[in-house]
């Protein structure tokens, strides 16, 4: 089955400072990249996702890159505000709604922002 | 519209009890999947759901059960409960599993002593 590794585990940065999250995903077949932003007691919210027929996808401050020959995909956030401070999950799956095996996702990052 | 919701949305069981969540997705969605949560990692698959029947399992062992029912809400059921099995469980709903996004609920916290 799938394996998602995610990395920093913890990611400290200062407000108006970029942050950068990576993960590697073991199985070729995969197709959906999505990631979800979770605050504390909140439910995971998809903040953006990538597809593999596509290597970068922007939405305002967020960004993502996919490199499918290495199974690696990033997520980028510019400009860092108090309101990005969260716990971060990287999933892949073979379908966007998950399928008959579901996402699998990476063991998360948590993200603060430092004034 | 309403969201996924989930209930309860904090329980506490002993070991040995049973337990079951219950989740309604949001209008239109046919397909419902669980998650496992334990503290500090990121959510586990454990069931899709489609038109009532188990489209999916996760690497859960026959302690869990799941059900969807005619109007698409589902339960999930845990027996012989292990202080292992405390996490928060979410339920994630989509419009028919394999396309689509997938909403998620605010979860249902279980706590088992």
């Amino acid at each position: 089955g799938e394996n998602v590794e995610q990395h920093p585990s913890t990611l400290s940065v200062q407000e108006g400072d970029s942050a950068v999250i990576k993960c590697t995903y073991s199985d070729s077949a995969s197709n959906y990249f999505p990631w979800y932003k979770q605050e504390l007691g909140k439910r995971p919210q998809l903040i953006i996702d990538i597809r593999s027929n596509v290597g970068e996808k922007k939405d305002q401050r967020i960004a993502v890159t996919l490199n499918k020959t290495a199974k690696h995909f990033s997520l980028h956030i510019t400009e860092t505000q108090p309101e990005d401070s969260a716990v971060y999950f990287c999933a892949a799956s073979l379908y966007s709604g998950g399928g008959a095996d579901g996402l699998t996702f990476g063991k998360g990052t948590h993200l603060i922002i430092q004034p | 519209d309403a969201g996924v919701t989930q209930s309860p949305t904090h329980l506490i069981k002993t070991r040995g009890q049973h337990v079951t969540l219950r989740c309604s997705p949001i209008s239109g969605h046919k397909s419902v999947s669980w998650y496992q949560q334990v503290l500090g990692q990121g959510p586990q698959f454990i069931f899709q759901y489609y038109e009532k029947e188990e489209r999916g399992r996760g690497n859960f062992p026959d302690r869990f059960s799941a059900r969807q029912f005619p109007n698409y809400s589902s339960e999930l059921n845990v027996n012989a409960l292990l202080l292992g099995d405390s996490a928060l469980y979410l339920c994630a709903s989509s419009l028919e599993g394999y396309t689509g996004e997938l909403f998620f609920g605010e979860g249902s916290r279980l706590t088992v002593l």
